[in-house]
């Protein structure tokens, strides 16, 4: 059963416009989420991350948004870049528990 | 820099043949993890081991297998390959096995089955 799920498996944008990719959990236990960014043949690394007890972080031209009540967390990029294009996967883990829970990956493409 | 390193990048096995894929690192995290990824699927947790503390999980196949010596190495041992097991091996690593942390990835395997 997938915990983390990120409905849309691709999205392009045009170069300087915003980016803006969703991520939805079931599991309310989870209280820290993140973002990885991967390149084809590589892994992933580790972009940018948020607690629970925060709603917002932000780093640069990234922005992860928090919204507990609805389960759902999107990372915002602006202004995009063709060097964005990656995919981008969402990210979970609980206090008690040992693991990241994944989801499926959105892929971005920037358009310059 | 300290880092998570896999070798080897790509791997080719027949059928049947047991391999195994390495992944070593500097970073001195006590928990030290593989995932397998296949195409647009998440990746999807076979095991982790905190210090030496063995964690499997339960819909891992037996035909996965791993061991770490030590704190900067792990390895996983497919006994035998199926083309079924053609993926993408990701080892990654985290100072704590819960909590506030990130995990840290190496550049993976990508084994292919023949």
């Amino acid at each position: 059963d997938q915990q983390v799920k990120q409905n849309s498996p691709s999205l392009s944008v045009q170069e300087g416009r915003i980016s803006i990719l969703n991520c939805d959990y079931t599991n309310s236990m989870f209280d820290y989420f993140l973002w990885y960014k991967k390149y084809p043949a590589e892994g992933p690394t580790f972009l940018i991350s948020i607690s629970s007890i925060k709603d917002k972080n932000e780093d640069g031209r990234f922005t992860v948004f928090l919204n507990k009540s609805a389960k759902h967390l999107s990372l915002h990029i602006v202004p995009s870049q063709p060097g964005d294009s990656a995919v981008y996967f969402c990210a979970a883990s609980a206090s008690n528990g040992n693991q990241f829970y994944f989801g499926t990956g959105t892929s971005l493409t920037v358009i310059p | 820099d300290a880092m998570v390193i896999q070798n080897p990048r790509y791997q080719v096995t027949q059928f049947g043949k047991p391999v195994t894929l390495s992944c070593s690192q500097t970073l001195n995290h006590n928990v030290m993890y593989w995932y397998q990824q296949k195409s647009s699927q998440a990746p999807k947790l076979l095991f982790h081991y905190y210090d030496k503390d063995f964690n499997n999980e339960a819909d891992t196949p037996d035909n996965f297998q791993s061991r770490r010596p030590n704190t900067s190495f792990c390895f996983l041992d497919i006994r035998s390959p199926g083309l079924g097991d053609a993926a993408m091996y990701l080892c990654a690593t985290s100072a704590l096995g819960w909590g506030n942390t990130e995990a840290f990835f190496g550049q993976g395997t990508r084994l292919t089955v023949v």
